[in-house]
């Protein structure tokens, strides 16, 4: 069974960048046609999309995040990551990773790790 | 971006009766549209894909239907476990966007 499980900070300083990795069990992230993706959700809000890594090394990101967001993957360790630059306090979240079926779903979620932007 | 507007924003409704709830799509995403199921504390749960086929585990009182611009989320015959935010998310364009959530609560 597929699991998913983010690991990182949970304290980051404004203007510093917030660090994120989401290692994967039960399933490479290198099987033909998933998404590898990112989501968050500040504290009493709603979720927000804020990127994808495709198996093949295609990489999408929410246009509104674009300009500080990075996303890579490491095969070897069967895990993929999350940049996020520039932290300022609306980038407290609880950050998700996720799996999305080629057409576009979410079966599969990581448990969600609060990340806090405080000096 | 597609902007999805959900309503109402709170739902209360007694256990045992039924739960409408609607997702509007600021332009058209066919039948890419997923609901969600999120509980205080936990991970969103996949309960619809396809606008209307069920996930793996998600009882029969749950039904979605809709395509184009308008769907809707029904669950039957609310149980307590059923109450919970509710979700819907478009994949029919980049980028992927969510509905800012439907509270179904204990009336």
């Amino acid at each position: 069974q597929l699991q998913l499980q983010e690991s990182g900070p949970g304290l980051v300083k404004p203007s510093e960048t917030l660090s994120l990795t989401c290692t994967v069990s039960g399933g490479s992230i290198s099987s033909n046609n998933y998404y590898w993706d990112w989501i968050r959700q500040p504290p009493g809000k709603g979720l927000e999309w804020i990127g994808s890594i495709y198996y093949s090394g295609s990489i999408y990101y929410n246009p509104s995040l674009k300009s500080r967001v990075t996303i890579s993957e490491d095969t070897s360790k069967n895990q993929f990551s999350l940049k996020v630059s520039s932290v300022t306090a609306a980038d407290t979240a609880v950050y998700y990773c996720a799996r999305q079926f080629p057409s576009g779903w979410y079966p599969g979620w990581g448990q969600g790790t609060l990340v806090t932007v405080s000096s | 971006e597609i902007v999805m507007t959900q309503s109402p924003a709170t739902l209360s409704v007694s256990p045992g009766e039924r739960a409408t709830l609607s997702c509007r799509a600021s332009q058209s995403v066919s039948s890419n549209l997923a609901w969600y199921q999120q509980k205080p504390g936990q991970a969103p749960r996949l309960v619809i894909y396809g606008a209307s086929t069920r996930a793996n585990g998600i009882p029969a009182r749950f039904s979605g239907s809709g395509s184009g611009t308008e769907f809707t989320l029904t669950i039957s015959s609310l149980q307590s476990e059923d109450f919970a935010l509710y979700y819907c998310q478009q994949y029919n364009n980049w980028p992927r966007t969510f509905g800012q959530g439907t509270k179904v609560e204990i009336k």
